[in-house]
């Protein structure tokens, strides 16, 4: 079985220019997050999307940051415009329904931003 | 921001050595997971455990959670040069639907 895809793996832009991360979760899960995580620190929370609609969104910076997930699968993450502060590494991770047995998130490779 | 703090933020040991990592937290929690994140990649689960459970094993694993300190260990047992990576713990805050991940331990084993 698959596990989460991200592309791209590696992104290298100028300031003020758009990005956009792709992430394709495991089948069937439901809940899908992205997060960002930056040098030496652990991951921070953007969004998190139940099927198709984002529960939580508190973290994400809505002026320039935005999200979306059609049809409750795949999801794409825009950056516009990018600053030097996004450089970071972008995570997606996903898990069955909320409350599951496990609880156990599946992250992928991550997407990794480089704004110059 | 982050909920939990691991400690020590690196560790060093040798190889067949034990190595220990604590995470503390600030608020109550529905449980705590364990995850280890190899240099460049994502972020894999260990472990998990209850706000109810005090104690869980998982081959060379073992965490504790005291749930009165706000405090969790994880104790890796006899060491393994491929252990060597980033290990963060993450907390589900009670009445959230959410992980809050700490700042990690870096531990590195060395052969």
């Amino acid at each position: 079985e698959a596990g989460v895809v991200q592309s791209p793996r590696y992104k290298i832009i100028e300031k003020k220019q758009p990005v956009a991360f792709w992430c394709n979760p495991i089948s069937g899960h439901n809940t899908l997050y992205w997060y960002l995580q930056n040098l030496g620190q652990g991951p921070e929370l953007l969004i998190r999307y139940e099927n198709e609609e984002a529960v939580d969104d508190s973290q994400l910076p809505k002026d320039r940051f935005s999200a979306e997930r059609l049809k409750g699968v795949d999801s794409t993450l825009k950056i516009q415009p990018a600053e030097l502060g996004d450089s970071a590494v972008y995570l997606c991770a996903s898990s069955l329904e909320w409350g599951s047995n496990t609880g156990e998130l599946f992250f992928g490779e991550g997407s990794r931003l480089t704004v110059l | 921001s982050q909920q939990g703090e691991e400690d020590p933020q690196a560790l060093s040991i040798q190889e067949g050595e034990n190595a220990t990592m604590n995470c503390s937290y600030k608020t109550s929690i529905n449980n705590l997971q364990w995850y280890r994140q190899n240099s460049g990649r994502g972020l894999v689960h260990l472990i998990l455990i209850r706000s109810n459970e005090r104690e869980k094993h998982s081959g060379r694993l073992r965490v504790t959670l005291d749930t009165s300190k706000k405090s969790s260990s994880l104790l890796i047992t006899a060491s393994r040069a491929a252990d060597t990576a980033s290990y963060f713990c993450a907390t589900s805050p009670s009445g959230t639907y959410k992980y809050i991940f700490g700042t990690g331990t870096r531990l590195k084993v060395l052969a």
